[in-house]
């Protein structure tokens, strides 16, 4: 099984709609973090959240919501969906007592579409 | 605005030859240096950290580091068609509150 699930893995959606991606991880980590990537575009940060009091927006927030109800689980809204908003999603992990440089890892990614 | 830049590639190496990577960054406070494997419709994959400069080996892959020039970069000897894939590069700057920055990847392909 994987350490960092994702679900749903795909999903197509109609424009304006709500949609929630969800995370979970058995890795134990304290940090998590939402990605989205589009071709030619790499990897992007949606938002982070060091532990379940803390959310910090990161570089493409607009559009997106979150939510840390756990150590281990971290959601991702779209809250009125948009086709722009096309793309596989990643969700992620490290450890902050990682002396190692925090290193992330992945879990599988939710692709999604807006129609 | 904080960026890492790679050579998006395709990049066409030979089977059995070096591959060569690289990826130079902006800030000049980046403390952690990574790289990814990513084969197309997966998650990234890590393959290699680095953070002191010089060289660092793990098998066939070798990470180098030069911070004064602000460049990392990844060798892979004996290329095998299934290192296939794209590698991102990432970086984490010093007090580590951002994730990491990626690169777009560089697109390597292994001719058999």
């Amino acid at each position: 099984d994987a350490d960092v699930t994702q679900t749903p893995r795909n999903r197509i959606t109609k424009t304006g709609k709500r949609i929630m991606l969800e995370c979970s991880q058995t890795k134990g980590h304290d940090r998590m973090y939402w990605y989205r990537q589009d071709p030619g575009l790499g990897l992007r940060l949606i938002y982070y959240s060091f532990d379940v009091k803390d959310i910090n927006k990161g570089e493409i927030s607009d559009g997106y919501s979150v939510s840390r109800q756990a150590q281990a689980k971290f959601s991702l809204s779209l809250e009125s969906a948009i086709p722009n908003q096309t793309a596989l999603y990643f969700c992620a992990t490290s450890d902050s007592t990682d002396l190692s440089g925090n290193t992330i890892y992945f879990g599988e990614g939710s692709w999604l579409t807006v129609v | 605005q904080k960026e890492v830049e790679q050579n998006s590639g395709p990049l066409s190496v030979p089977e059995g030859a070096i591959a060569s990577l690289n990826c130079t960054y902006s800030d000049r406070g980046s403390q952690s240096f990574f790289w990814y494997r990513q084969y197309s419709g997966k998650s990234p994959e890590l393959i290699m950290s680095i953070y002191s400069n010089g060289d660092k080996e793990d098998g066939r892959f070798t990470a180098q580091l030069n911070k004064a020039s602000q460049y990392v970069s990844l060798l892979i000897r004996d290329s095998q068609p299934s290192d296939s894939a794209t590698y991102l590069c990432a970086w984490r700057g010093g007090g580590g509150a951002d994730g990491l920055t990626f690169g777009k990847g560089t697109h390597l392909i292994i001719q058999p």
